[in-house]
């Protein structure tokens, strides 16, 4: 069946380091790719997307791009903020799966920015 | 704000007991997904209504079950609650039953003692 496997955390950064958190995926179709943002206390926030290979989802100065040949998802940002520390999951979706449109997240990865 | 609102925010039983969480989708959705967030298990899906039917089943226990009235709501029933069922619950919605964007709400805590 389709998976989803992000780098274990936690992941601790200096302000305006540079963050990569690697995510890669197995699926039998060909599925749209997403991640989203868990701040403390939160429901989850979808952060960027990415329907087909070789686009380039962004928002908030993240970026990631779906790449079919590696079947991979990284998500990547310049220079994080302290306002950027939360758990960000990797997520699938595969209209050919049983489970339809639902989302098939990756065990998510902790991020904590430090001052 | 999601639009995605979940009640109760908290909820505390014991083994054996059956409880109801409630979710009302962003105004204009159609769709409700049931997923369950746990530390061993990470985020799974549940189930997904649309419009009133059921859409598509994830790792649904058969203790479990849901439904979607005609407001749109859903509600999620938890039976024969075990020490194992203690977890995040969080419902999304999207606007139609084919659509990859969906809003979480913030959540109900289930602690089952």
């Amino acid at each position: 069946g389709d998976s989803v496997t992000q780098m274990e955390g936690p992941v601790t950064l200096s302000e305006e380091a540079f963050l990569t958190i690697n995510c890669t995926y197995t699926a039998t179709g060909y599925p749209s790719l997403f991640w989203y943002v868990q701040y403390p206390g939160e429901g989850l926030q979808l952060l960027l997307k990415a329907t087909k290979a070789d686009d380039k989802g962004s928002n908030k100065g993240f970026e990631a791009t779906y790449r079919k040949e590696t079947t991979s998802f990284h998500l990547e940002k310049g220079s994080v903020q302290v306002s950027d520390s939360a758990v960000y999951f990797c997520a699938l979706s595969d209209m050919n799966s049983n489970s339809g449109y639902a989302l098939n997240f990756g065990k998510g990865t902790s991020l904590l920015v430090t001052p | 704000d999601s639009g995605v609102t979940q009640t109760p925010k908290h909820l505390i039983t014991a083994t054996g007991q059956r409880v109801t969480l409630r979710c009302s989708p962003r105004s204009g959705d159609l769709s409700v997904y049931w997923y369950q967030q746990s530390l061993d298990q990470g985020l799974q899906f549940l189930i997904q209504y649309y419009n009133g039917e059921e859409r598509a089943k994830g790792n649904i226990l058969e203790r479990f079950s849901a439904q979607q009235f005609p407001d749109l709501h859903s509600e999620l029933n938890l039976s024969s609650l075990e020490l194992g069922d203690s977890a995040l619950y969080f419902c999304a919605s999207s606007e139609t039953g084919n659509s990859y964007e969906q809003y979480f709400g913030p959540g109900t805590r289930l602690t089952v003692t």
